[in-house]
């Protein structure tokens, strides 16, 4: 399709499992950002790329969290020995360089640890 | 880190009437926008800003750049069914390519 994709949509793990998250941005958009939006909250800033580069993982939250995107393409999000407090959802967009800030969102991926 | 403030963070109006929400911040931005998010989806942008002062229409939304680059202001007019959902302001720092957002104001339209 068009859009940025992600997958899973739904994710439910049990505590202490590994979980990556994949997202497909738009084609051509060199720029991606990962967010975390948990329930009835805003969206929390976790990485940006430009290209293939992080110029920006002020947002992740801890060293479990860990992300990667290959060449303008595809991006994984990987959360390992998961916890209950990494249950949102996590939303992937993707834009053109300079674009100030005109993101397009995925619908997101939900993570439920239980 | 930085915080945008948005107000309020819900609304419960009738059909028809007109909307109105802010944001607001400590830090000066140089780009502000305003998003919309229906249940179980991502944001879709609605209206973006990048010159202090503008004022932006699209169709009935109307949004304004705040003069001091602090705030910024989205309204409804007219509001219809179709706008329940919630709607997040964000801003760009200069340098920054990231976007910060606020808490979300949840609209509900009572028919």
């Amino acid at each position: 399709g068009a859009g940025v994709s992600q997958s899973p949509s739904n994710k439910v793990t049990e505590k202490g499992k590994d979980v990556e998250l994949r997202c497909d941005p738009i084609s051509g958009h060199t720029a991606l950002y990962w967010y975390r939006q948990r329930l009835g909250q805003g969206l929390e800033f976790l990485i940006y790329f430009q290209g293939n580069s992080a110029p920006d993982k002020s947002g992740l939250p801890s060293d479990r969290f860990s992300a990667e995107r290959t060449g303008e393409s595809v991006s994984t999000l990987t959360i390992q020995r998961t916890q209950q407090e990494d249950s949102a959802v996590y939303l992937c967009a993707s834009s053109f360089s300079f674009s100030a800030g005109e993101l397009f969102f995925g619908e997101g991926s939900r993570l439920t640890v239980l | 880190g930085q915080q945008l403030n948005q107000s309020p963070q819900s609304m419960f109006i009738q059909e028809g009437e007109d909307v109105s929400m802010n944001c607001t911040s400590s830090s000066i931005f140089n780009t502000w926008l305003w998003y919309k998010q229906d249940p179980g989806e991502g944001p879709v942008l609605l209206i973006a800003l990048y010159k202090a002062g503008e004022l932006t229409s699209n169709g009935r939304l109307t949004a304004q750049f705040g003069i001091t680059r602090k705030d910024s202001f989205l309204n409804i007019s007219a509001s219809i069914p179709s706008d329940v959902g919630i709607y997040f302001c964000a801003g760009q720092l200069g340098g920054a390519q990231k976007l910060v957002f606020g808490q979300g104001t949840r609209l509900t339209i009572n028919p």
